[in-house]
């Protein structure tokens, strides 16, 4: 299995400020066929199934705010909020499907300094 | 708009099985897999499987001896089976879309949309 690990796994962050969370897989999940890495960004606030951010490392699902861009590649991964809004306090987990099983981050808890 | 809506039992006792079912309604049923995951409560993410309409299966290794996923094209619906369950078990149990097939292919993909959860609880 590829086990993804994310950092921190706790982060509070002011209002208006950036947040980072990064996420690393054990081993690499870029296709070199396509050139595309196979990790995913999701958003889980309480009750409430997750939420796609991110697919492709760094494609914005439709609807989502601009405020979060993904990048990297290969086995280092970043989701990023450029100005941290109070509806962005969540958890969120990155995922692999570039191999069965399918593996999640452990998720980082994004809080308000 | 792709909605997914399941049902099944929501408390059992140790060494029974749960039974859960997810209904697909708009978009197409066929040319995607669907996916079961759970989540303990307080806990993180874990992917248990998926299934396409041809029924092609892929299971994690950690639960391949006690989990089946069949699907019903006919109902556009799935099905997820957990034997011999134990307090272990207890999460919410959420069903989604994965992957996508064109013709003969299949290819791995995200996650969306995902159904409700529904909390299973083993207790005795």
């Amino acid at each position: 299995d590829i086990v993804m690990t994310q950092s921190p796994d706790s982060l509070a962050v002011s209002l208006g400020e950036r947040a980072t969370v990064n996420c690393k897989s054990s081993q690499g999940v870029l296709y070199n066929s396509n050139n595309k890495n196979y990790l995913a960004w999701y958003q889980q606030k309480p009750g409430q199934p997750p939420r796609l951010l991110i697919y492709w490392a760094s494609t914005r699902e439709s609807g989502v705010p601009d405020r979060f861009s993904g990048s990297g590649s290969g086995t280092d991964f970043t989701l990023t909020i450029s100005s941290l809004q109070a509806e962005d306090v969540a958890v969120y987990y990155c995922q692999q499907y570039y191999s069965t099983p399918y593996t999640f981050g452990q998720g980082t808890k994004l809080e308000i300094k | 708009q792709v909605q997914l809506q399941q049902w099944g039992a929501g408390l059992l006792k140790p060494s029974e099985t749960l039974s859960l079912t997810c209904a697909v309604y708009g978009g197409s049923f066929s040319g995607y897999y669907w996916t079961w995951i759970r989540q303990p409560p307080g806990k993180g993410l874990e992917w248990l499987g998926e299934i396409n309409h041809s029924r092609t299966t892929n299971y994690s290794p950690s639960l391949k001896s006690r989990v089946t996923i069949s699907v019903d094209t006919s109902k556009n619906q799935f099905s997820l089976r957990l034997s011999s369950v134990t307090a272990a078990d207890t999460a919410v149990y959420y069903c989604a879309r994965g992957g996508y097939c064109t013709g003969s292919s299949c290819y791995s993909s995200w996650v969306d949309p995902w159904g409700q959860g529904i909390l299973v609880t083993v207790s005795s």
